[in-house]
């Protein structure tokens, strides 16, 4: 069966500081993957995503997420954050099935402190 | 501006009694679908349409319905709502379901609460 995993709940990081949101995933073929923020009270927007080609994938806000096959991993990064990424992350991977579905993790609230 | 408009926002009902949520793009996408988002569990979808009269189920469609008469309009129909359907509703579109590169657009979501 194909998932999503995200491993924390929330992460916690200094503005200034680099962050690193966790997503690993399990499906069968090639892994089409993408990340999306949820501010309080939105919709999810779209952030980037990793479909074929570099593993390092660059998206709005500066964010940027590494593709690592090996490991099964989609981690979502930025050099340096800012108080107001403070938000509801989500990984999800589009199912294989030609339904459109996308899968999503649990998803991960950040919070970055001043 | 391009968007996926949803209503209403916010919604208190009681056990048993009809509801309809909207949903409307201005995208002229072919794909559309609702999801529900409930804490610890991600989102999960409920139903998804990959053109006019072309509906499906998704992994939690029990106790809902959709219709797809034109392209923009996915109305969620709960034709007898009940307490666990208490959830945070989302629709979303995007250009099809086998265009990869065409990300899903959300609404900003319904709050629906069953009493």
């Amino acid at each position: 069966a194909q998932s999503v995993a995200q491993p924390e709940d929330q992460v916690n990081v200094a503005e200034g500081n680099p962050l690193t949101v966790k997503c690993t995933y399990s499906v069968s073929g090639n892994p089409y993957l993408f990340w999306y923020v949820q501010y309080p009270n939105r919709g999810l927007q779209f952030l980037l995503k990793y479909i074929t080609g570099d593993n390092l994938v660059k998206g709005s806000y500066g964010f940027e997420a590494e593709f690592n096959k090996s490991q099964t991993s989609f981690h979502l990064k930025k050099p340096s954050a800012l108080v107001s990424d403070s938000a509801l992350y989500f990984c999800a991977v589009r199912d294989s099935s030609n339904t459109g579905k996308l899968i999503f993790g649990q998803g991960t609230t950040l919070q970055v402190k001043p | 501006e391009a968007q996926v408009t949803q209503n209403p926002r916010y919604l208190i009902t009681v056990t048993g009694k009809k509801l309809t949520v909207t949903c409307s793009q201005n995208m002229n996408h072919e794909y559309m679908s609702w999801y529900r988002q409930d804490p610890g569990l991600g989102l999960r979808q409920i139903y998804y349409s990959m053109n006019v009269e072309v509906t499906d189920k998704g992994d939690v469609p029990e106790g809902y319905k959709v219709s797809r008469k034109e392209k923009r309009n996915f109305p969620l129909i709960l034709e007898s709502p009940s307490p666990n359907q208490t959830s945070l509703y989302f629709c979303a579109s995007s250009l099809s379901q086998g265009s990869y590169n065409s990300p899903l657009h959300f609404g900003n979501g319904t709050r629906l609460t069953v009493t």
